[in-house]
């Protein structure tokens, strides 16, 4: 079975600055990755997501993350965010046999920039 | 716009009543999920199905069942409420590869009392 540890609860930024959030997994076998992100009072949508080949992944509105398969790592990054990244984010793992997987979440992390 | 449309979008129920919510989606996906929100927990997956006809359970599946007659509907029934049940749900479907996008409804809010 998969699992998926987001390793802060909240993380607050000034405007500008640069901001990782973290994300660790567990897995017996390869998976994919993906990180969502939740705007106030609305669903989740997709930033990006990790299936093979480069370990540098580049998803919307300036977001990045990196898969290290040695420590079990999937962290999201922005080089200068903006209030508009306020958010909730969501690290999520999928097992790739079969056609379809079950979609595991992390606890979220809340991103707080300020002004 | 195609997508995922879940009703209601709030409610409050009183403890021992049934519920159940609906969710629909236009896209021919096959894969359909349930995820129930509380803060500090993340999304937890409630119930899941691959394909039209079957269904699994997932990481918090008692109090709740699913059924799936057809590939755009995925109802979630809440037999009893009970006010652990508090929380907002939210219905997921994608189409049937492990690698692809999880579209997302906007979320029922229920609150058991």
């Amino acid at each position: 079975a998969q699992s998926v540890t987001q390793l802060d609860s909240q993380v607050p930024v000034f405007e500008e600055a640069p901001v990782e959030l973290r994300c660790n997994y567990s897995s017996s076998v390869s998976v994919y990755l993906f990180w969502y992100v939740q705007y106030p009072n609305q669903g989740l949508q997709l930033l990006l997501k990790y299936l093979s080949g480069s370990t540098l992944v580049k998803g919307i509105n300036g977001f990045e993350a990196e898969f290290n398969k040695s420590q079990t790592s999937f962290h999201l990054r922005k080089p200068s965010v903006h209030i508009s990244d306020t958010a909730e984010y969501f690290c999520a793992v999928s097992d790739p046999r079969g056609n379809t997987g079950k979609l595991i979440f992390g606890q979220g992390t809340t991103l707080q920039v300020k002004p | 716009i195609a997508g995922i449309t879940q009703a209601p979008t709030s409610q409050i129920l009183a403890a021992g009543r049934r519920m159940t919510l609906r969710c629909t989606q236009d896209m021919r996906h096959n894969a359909m999920y349930w995820y129930r929100q509380d803060l500090g927990l993340g999304l937890r997956l409630i119930h899941y199905s691959n394909t039209a006809g079957t269904t699994g359970k997932g990481e918090v599946p008692d109090g709740y069942s699913v059924s799936r007659a057809n590939t755009d509907d995925f109802p979630l029934t809440l037999a009893s409420a009970v006010p652990s049940q508090t929380s907002v749900y939210f219905c997921a479907s994608r189409a049937d590869r492990a690698n692809t996008e999880a579209f997302f409804g906007q979320g029922t809010r229920l609150t058991v009392v």
